[in-house]
């Protein structure tokens, strides 16, 4: 009941696409869910968290897309950049928790 | 503002050595988490500090542990080290304002400390 499962893998696309990445959970407690973007020898950047009360939130080229009914959100990346070829990572947390559970992360690759 | 710092950096150590890893937070931030990063194994949640006081703890053997000082800084000591405790740890802060929120406020990442057994 603790797992966030993300998927795809690795997702690779050409600069100005729409990489979409895609995480699910179990627990119904869970009520905050961040992304986070991990460079190679960095750690990972907050870059966009949602909570339950809304469906959607964007900042920038990065939207979250949350559906509470089939207990899953997505980060969509709009026209997408080389620079931002990292890893992805999806997260939920709860109150009083403190603990953030991760999904496996996503290697996103944009080409020229 | 200066974000998350962690030291040292890297840190070699051979097998049933202890390692102490240090980490102040952001400014104003009185919570601190640490993560580890095992290759292959994602993020693990390993500890939560705030005010001082463990919060909660990752399922993880008592030889890792910690501490929370008065100026919030902390450090991770992991006792009696195995092979497979190289990974990289990450150190987070976030601040804590109370309320129903209390422990589920944004984290922000320092670049971590890699950990080699030899």
């Amino acid at each position: 009941q603790q797992q966030v499962k993300q998927s795809p893998q690795s997702l690779i696309v050409q600069k100005g696409g729409i990489p979409i990445i895609n995480c699910a959970y179990e627990n119904t407690a869970f009520d905050y869910f961040p992304w986070y973007q991990q460079f190679p020898g960095k750690g990972p950047a907050l870059l966009i968290a949602i909570r339950p009360d809304v469906s959607e939130k964007k900042e920038g080229r990065f939207t979250i897309s949350f559906n509470k009914s089939a207990k899953q959100f997505s980060l969509h990346i709009m026209d997408s950049q080389p620079g931002d070829s990292a890893t992805y990572f999806c997260a939920a947390s709860k109150p009083s928790y403190g603990k953030l559970t991760f999904g496996q992360g996503t290697i996103l690759t944009v080409h020229p | 503002e200066a974000g998350v710092t962690q030291s040292p950096t890297h840190l070699i150590k051979t097998r049933g050595q202890q390692a102490t890893l240090r980490c102040s937070p952001i400014s104003g931030h009185t919570s601190v988490y640490w993560y580890q990063q095992a290759l292959g194994l994602g993020l693990q949640f390993l500890l939560w500090y705030d005010e001082g006081e463990e919060r909660n703890r990752g399922n993880f053997p008592p030889r890792f542990s910690g501490r929370q000082f008065p100026n919030y800084s902390s450090e991770l000591n992991v006792n009696a080290l195995e092979l497979e405790d190289s990974a990289l740890y990450l150190c987070a802060s976030s601040p804590n304002p109370g309320g129903f929120n209390w422990g589920n406020q944004p984290q922000h990442f320092g670049d971590g400390t890699r950990l080699s057994i030899l």
